[in-house]
């Protein structure tokens, strides 16, 4: 497995601001994916953090809203820009890792959103 | 397109009583399967996985799920449950890969009652 940590745990924002949400992990991994998970609701993609390169976005999400960095193997960040209350959800990074013969997402504390 | 499903958005046993939270998913093509484990204010924690070995698979906190190819179903299970396993369960499914493509079902959400 792999330890995480987001930064920050919790936010309360005001619309039209942003916010830069960090995610650190403990070894180096090649994969690193961000998640949103608004009130009440599953898991969503949105995007996956390539190193190197620029992130793949899923349908439904773009760069100019969800700007996402991967400046190296073990760190990433996701800005939630000009915020509106239908941003305010909790934020997970997870990372995958080769374990016992399958690929396996392990997930952050999460960093939760609200915003006013 | 591939789908998973999670019947009961909420569940609420006894302390000590049988936990069963129910998984099917849709596919012809066996899926890697997940179990997370949410709790209050948590991030997402892996409570067990399937990955073609053995069928019936045991993960942490006494939680086990059993593969069954022929009802499409991982459901999760735990003889006695604990006050602790209060929280929200989801399960996820994968087709090997890389890529991020897990797909979550909407959640059950367990409630314990002493």
């Amino acid at each position: 497995s792999a330890v995480i940590s987001q930064k920050p745990s919790r936010d309360i924002c005001q619309r039209g601001t942003s916010l830069t949400i960090q995610c650190q992990v403990d070894s180096q991994v090649t994969m690193m994916f961000w998640y949103r998970q608004q009130p009440g609701q599953s898991l969503t993609l949105i995007a996956t953090a390539n190193q190197g390169s620029e992130a793949t976005y899923e349908s439904g999400f773009v760069i100019d809203k969800f700007p996402i960095s991967r400046p190296n193997l073990t760190f990433s960040t996701l800005t939630v820009s000009n915020m509106s209350p239908e941003d305010s959800s909790i934020y997970l990074c997870s990372v995958e890792t080769l374990s016992g013969g399958a690929e396996t997402q392990y997930f952050g504390p999460g960093t939760r959103l609200l915003v006013l | 397109a591939q789908s998973v499903t999670q019947l009961g958005s909420h569940v609420s046993v006894s302390e000590g009583a049988l936990v069963l939270l129910r998984c099917n998913y849709s596919s012809s093509v066996p899926p890697y399967l997940f179990w997370y484990v949410q709790y209050p204010n948590q991030g997402l924690q892996l409570l067990l996985k399937y990955t073609s070995a053995a069928t019936l698979v045991k993960g942490i906190n006494g939680f086990e799920a059993e593969f069954k190819k022929s009802e499409t179903s991982f459901h999760l299970t735990k003889p006695s449950a604990h006050m602790s396993d209060a929280a929200e369960y989801f399960c996820a499914v994968s087709y090997g890969g890389s890529q991020g493509n897990l797909i979550f079902g909407k959640g059950t959400k367990l409630s314990v009652k002493p």
